[in-house]
């Protein structure tokens, strides 16, 4: 019954490979986001989808590429890693207009060596 | 843009109560949200203000001042559960996503 489910939870890969991060949730949420947690824990913002539409897409480098195939999905792929992607992403959803609070998938520690 | 102030970390005792304070600069507004975040977890969602006040849920309480750009969270009868990170967030009227601040760390002491 988990709410946000994203695979895998951890990943170990080399620079310069591609690696594609899953989430899915079964809560019938409309919008679905990816943020970037870092080694000081700041949470940042990269992407949202409303209903399968791209509706944020902050500064992030054209090497990752997010992918809704319908609205229960966002899938996440990085391109050509880098050490500097090494973080924690976490992919989140929530009812159109969030006031009821965003549900967070148990995370994706990636570590880019 | 968004900015958002918190302590970086707080330190209190079992039984306790501790306030975490949030300040914020965001142009339109559209509520104030708490996430707990223990070590190797998920944020989860504590509350939400979206008017002027005190929102209450069991040991824990939000407060918002919008005149003042300020809110905080309330933490009382403290337990060693509580030990995690605290993030306050925003999300505008443009923006369609949370802003989070950077983080109180709060530590209960037995």
């Amino acid at each position: 019954d988990t709410a946000v489910s994203q695979t895998p939870k951890y990943l170990v890969t080399q620079m310069g490979n591609d690696k594609s991060i899953k989430c899915e949730q079964n809560l019938g949420h409309d919008t679905m986001y990816w943020y970037k947690q870092d080694s000081k824990k700041f949470l940042k913002i990269m992407f949202s989808y409303n209903n399968k539409e791209l509706i944020i897409n902050e500064t992030v480098p054209n090497r990752f590429s997010p992918k809704s195939p319908d609205k229960a999905h966002l899938n996440l792929h990085i391109n050509s890693l880098e050490l500097g992607d090494s973080a924690v992403y976490f992919c989140a959803s929530s009812p159109l207009g969030g006031g009821l609070g965003y549900t967070f998938g148990s995370g994706t520690r990636l570590t880019v060596v | 843009g968004q900015s958002l102030e918190q302590p970086s970390e707080v330190t209190a005792v079992e039984g306790a109560i501790v306030q975490i304070n949030c300040t914020y600069q965001t142009s339109g507004f559209y509520g104030l949200s708490w996430y707990q975040q223990h070590d190797g977890g998920a944020p989860t969602f504590l509350s939400y203000n979206g008017l002027d006040g005190l929102e209450e849920t069991g040991r824990f309480s939000s407060f918002l001042s919008r005149s003042d750009s300020y809110g905080y969270l309330l933490l009382q009868e403290l337990q060693m559960k509580d030990s995690a990170s605290y993030f306050c967030a925003v999300r505008d009227t443009g923006r369609r996503a949370l802003t989070f601040g950077s983080g109180t760390r709060l530590q209960v002491q037995p």
